[in-house]
């Protein structure tokens, strides 16, 4: 089956411990983005990539990083930076000259 | 700043009826028009798009409006059913903007039956 996986679903860490969240796609598309999800905020976006080994900060890339070393995957690490880290996090990708997006299932991120 | 700007955040219609959620935006470079659909824990999905160049693109009992001088644009869900409830999430995005997609806040929609 073609589409975006995430892992894990649901994660715990503890304060002050960063954490990497997996986005593997196999629907070979250029472009990768990774999202945050909080209640009655939507969607904000934290970092993007168009091409491998080249990503770009969205608007609340300040506590995480990013890396793309292959196309089919975008991991995103959540480090102890981040204030606020618990939330649900959205991967994304779209094909080069389309614009319809194609989203993960999410892994909710708690921070105990 | 908000670059798309969503209402109402909840909606509760019967079974049915007609459902609408609005959304307006400020950059006029955004061309692609899109609503994503979202049940609990799950990732959005793409539900219906538009472009500037039609006022209207109707898709079974989904229906979206473009108002391109107004700079609004707007979801009316037809017969709603309760299978509909989710929340709904507009966006917009264009070449000029980079191909970053900007969301609206969500509407959780509710039907009753």
């Amino acid at each position: 089956d073609g589409g975006i996986t995430q892992s894990p679903k649901y994660l715990f860490r503890k304060e002050g411990q960063n954490v990497t969240l997996s986005c593997e796609q196999n629907l070979n598309h250029d472009a990768m983005y990774w999202y945050r999800q909080d209640p009655g905020q939507g969607l904000r976006l934290i970092y993007y990539s168009q091409i491998v080994n080249d990503f770009q900060k969205g608007d609340i890339a300040e506590g995480y990083s990013v890396s793309r070393e292959k196309k089919e995957s975008f991991p995103l690490t959540v480090t102890s930076a981040q204030k606020n880290p618990t939330a649900f996090y959205l991967c994304a990708s779209n094909p080069t000259g389309s614009d319809e997006q194609f989203f993960g299932p999410g892994t909710r991120l708690t921070v105990l | 700043q908000q670059q798309v700007k969503q209402s109402p955040q909840s909606l509760i219609v019967q079974k049915g009826g007609i459902s609408i959620i609005n959304c307006a935006y400020e950059n006029t470079a955004f061309d692609y028009f899109p609503w994503y659909q979202q049940f609990p824990g799950k990732g959005p999905a793409l539900l219906i798009a538009i472009r500037p160049d039609v006022s209207e693109k109707k898709e079974g009992r989904f229906t979206i409006s473009f108002n391109k001088s107004a700079k609004q644009f707007s979801l009316h869900i037809m017969d709603s059913q309760p299978g509909d409830s989710a929340t709904y999430f507009c966006a917009a995005s264009g070449l000029n903007t980079g191909n970053q997609f900007y969301f609206g806040t969500g509407t959780s929609l509710t039907v009753i039956p």
